[in-house]
């Protein structure tokens, strides 16, 4: 079975300082996974997304995150963090089997950005 | 890139009564279309997965009866909240693949409040 743990329900930075979303996966295959960012009243958006390619994968706004297979992790990073990346951040597991691309979401991790 | 419509983006509606959501890709054919419900400050869960012109898969919990999905295109889904109760306030976001690749665009989401 298939699962997704975000460590962390709530993170508050400082703008221009890192940020770093922690994410643990479960699962019985290879599999894929994703970081979708979710603003109030918008639809989600991919931030990125890891295939079995490179095992750190670069994302749209300045984030990435590295697939860490000993650690089972997918933890998110940006370098310095902008009033803009306040918003709530889902990581997301699909089994690479093929077929029925069901996406098991993580509980989210809600990203306070203060001046 | 992909864009996933959903109208109404909120609606109101007296309990007993049925509401229609109706999720559209806009730019591209989705095979596959997908029904998440999301509750207040939790995760999304997958409601349900519908492919054009076939019987909607439900996940397990979730009434067929009362959440009744139509793919009768390649560009349109529609969920139907039937006999809507109280209980079924939340906010329904449809998702939609296309191709072989994992990736799905998520529509911005529709709130029910059911009084």
């Amino acid at each position: 079975a298939q699962s997704v743990t975000q460590l962390d329900s709530h993170v508050s930075v400082s703008e221009g300082t890192p940020v770093l979303l922690r994410c643990n996966y479960s699962s019985s295959y290879s599999p894929s996974l994703f970081w979708y960012v979710q603003h109030p009243n918008k639809g989600l958006q991919l931030l990125l997304k890891y295939t079995s390619a490179a095992t750190l994968v670069k994302g749209i706004n300045g984030f990435e995150a590295e697939f860490k297979k000993s650690e089972t992790s997918f933890h998110l990073t940006k370098p310095s963090a902008h009033m803009s990346d306040a918003a709530e951040y889902f990581c997301v597991v699909t089994p690479f089997s093929g077929g029925y691309n069901k996406l098991i979401f993580g509980a989210g991790t809600r990203l306070a950005v203060h001046p | 890139g992909a864009v996933v419509s959903q109208h109404p983006s909120w609606v109101i509606c007296k309990s007993g009564t049925s509401v229609k959501i109706e999720c559209r890709s806009l730019d591209f054919q989705a095979t596959t279309m997908f029904w998440y419900r999301q509750f207040p400050k939790q995760s999304l869960m997958l409601m349900a997965t519908s492919n054009e012109g076939s019987k909607a898969t439900y996940e397990q919990g979730v009434e067929k009866d009362k959440f009744l999905i139509n793919h009768a295109s390649l560009t349109l889904s529609t969920l139907t909240v039937t006999s809507a109760h109280p209980e079924d306030s939340s906010f329904y976001i449809c998702s939609a693949r296309t191709g072989s690749d994992n990736e799905q665009f998520f529509g911005p989401g529709t709130r029910l409040t059911v009084l």
